[in-house]
């Protein structure tokens, strides 16, 4: 079973508005991370923000922020303000205390172009 | 401080020809990851390593071996490519995780192998 789904293969925004990428996660730990990162043309995985299931506030970093609803199972990322630097690939991912490793599951992503 | 790193950058195979990916890491990481990543399907892990010493399978293990012989390094070896295992290869490290803690994974830049 998909441990993660982004439904979104690719999305479109206009620079300096705001985007919302989705994620679900499935999962019956209850204590997880949820995790989002950034993948440019040029390859490298870049971290962008976190998420702890026990956290109460939605996590925040700069121009991310993440939406996170527990019952729902969706721990979307948005992206306010968004800058032609933030055309990139996005892979939403989770751990869970359901492995002995910290093995991430990812999703397939979602290819993010920002239109000037 | 290089984070991690990966040797080499880009390998061009014949079909049944072996080969090792090495990666290293500088943080002093317990854990450590080789991923795979083809079009359309996000990351998948190939096998992990949760200390010196010690090895475990992922989701796509078939056709890869590892060895965790330093608590720095960690290889990924192919004894006969397939062009089925045309990919970008990514290693990544991460602190050993109890998910009250904030767990990234920090990545290396990728390895892209073709097999032909």
């Amino acid at each position: 079973a998909q441990k993660i789904t982004q439904t979104q293969p690719g999305m479109f925004v206009q620079e300096k508005e705001a985007v919302t990428l989705d994620c679900t996660y499935d999962t019956s730990d209850q204590s997880y991370g949820l995790f989002w990162y950034k993948q440019p043309s040029s390859g490298e995985m870049i971290f962008l923000i976190y998420q702890g299931s026990y956290d109460e506030q939605n996590a925040t970093e700069g121009r991310y922020s993440l939406n996170f609803q527990k019952a729902r199972k969706s721990a979307n990322l948005v992206i306010s303000a968004s800058q032609l630097g933030d055309s990139a690939m996005y892979f939403c991912a989770m751990s869970d205390t359901m492995n002995t490793g910290n093995q991430f599951y990812f999703g397939t992503g979602t290819s993010l172009t920002v239109i000037p | 401080n290089a984070g991690v790193t990966q040797t080499p950058k880009f390998r061009v195979l014949k079909t049944g020809q072996s080969m090792t990916l090495l990666c290293a890491q500088d943080m002093n990481h317990e854990y450590m990851y080789w991923y795979r990543q083809d079009p359309g399907m996000g990351l998948r892990l190939i096998h992990y390593s949760v200390g010196e010493g010690t090895t475990a399978k992922g989701e796509v293990p078939d056709g890869y071996n590892v060895s965790r012989l330093k608590k720095q390094n960690f290889l990924l070896g192919l004894e006969s490519a397939a062009p089925s295992q045309t990919s970008v290869y990514f290693c990544a490290s991460s602190y050993s995780m109890r998910l009250a803690l904030y767990n990234e994974q920090f990545f290396g830049p990728g390895t892209r192998l073709t097999v032909l």
